[in-house]
């Protein structure tokens, strides 16, 4: 079956560190492959998506790009802020799975002033 | 803009009580779900219904049922609550489309506690 694999945290960086948390997926056929997160005592929002290979998601400085030929969709941004602390989830949804998703563990951020 | 509601942020029950979640979504989406979210363990899907009173099992049905008598309606029954049961409920919609493109929506979560 789908699964989706995450970095598994938590992570803790600096105020304007770079930041990677890597995703790789396993599915059948082409799906589509979200970020999202979860700030504290929140449900989750989409943060981004890509919905073929090679796209490229981007929003509010994070990016990640769908990377079929290695089944990855890595989160990146360049320079984190304290207001980026939060959980950070992988996901897929297939076509064959009549609309539901498959989710990574989450990742848990934090970043330090 | 997209909103999902779940009716309480927080609900304190007791152990054998049947226990009522409520989720409306106003964005006319054919698909709804349910998940808990425990520590260590992630989202898991509890339900998933794709039309009113269409329903699946998720992956861990066991101790709760589920309606959808209306389309932006979705209702969880604990039908006796555990102490097991004690979790964060999150609540989400979705368009079908024809595509797999659509993401899910979800509600800002209540967290429940079984004593």
């Amino acid at each position: 079956g789908d699964s989706v694999t995450q970095m598994e945290g938590p992570v803790t960086l600096s105020e304007e560190a770079f930041l990677t948390i890597n995703c790789t997926y396993t599915a059948t056929g082409y799906p589509s492959l979200f970020w999202y997160v979860q700030y504290p005592g929140e449900g989750l929002q989409l943060l981004l998506k890509a919905t073929k290979a090679d796209d490229k998601g981007s929003n509010k400085g994070f990016e990640a790009t769908y990377r079929k030929e290695t089944t990855s969709f890595h989160l990146e941004k360049g320079s984190v802020q304290v207001s980026d602390s939060a959980v950070y989830f992988c996901a897929l949804r297939a076509n064959t799975n009549a609309g539901k998703s498959t989710f990574g563990d989450g990742t848990t951020l934090t970043v330090k002033p | 803009d997209v909103k999902v509601t779940q009716s309480s942020r927080y609900l304190v029950k007791r152990t054998g009580e049947k226990v009522f979640l409520e989720c409306v979504q106003d964005m006319d989406h054919e698909n709804m779900f349910w998940y808990r979210q425990d520590p260590g363990l992630g989202l898991r899907l509890i339900y998933f219904s794709y039309d009113v009173k269409m329903k699946e099992k998720g992956d861990i049905p066991e101790g709760y049922s589920v309606s959808r008598e209306k389309k932006e309606r979705f209702s969880l029954i604990l039908e006796s609550a555990s102490t097991n049961q004690t979790s964060m409920y999150l609540c989400a919609s979705s368009l079908v489309g024809t595509r797999s493109n659509q993401p899910q929506h979800f509600g800002d979560g209540t967290r429940l506690s079984i004593l």
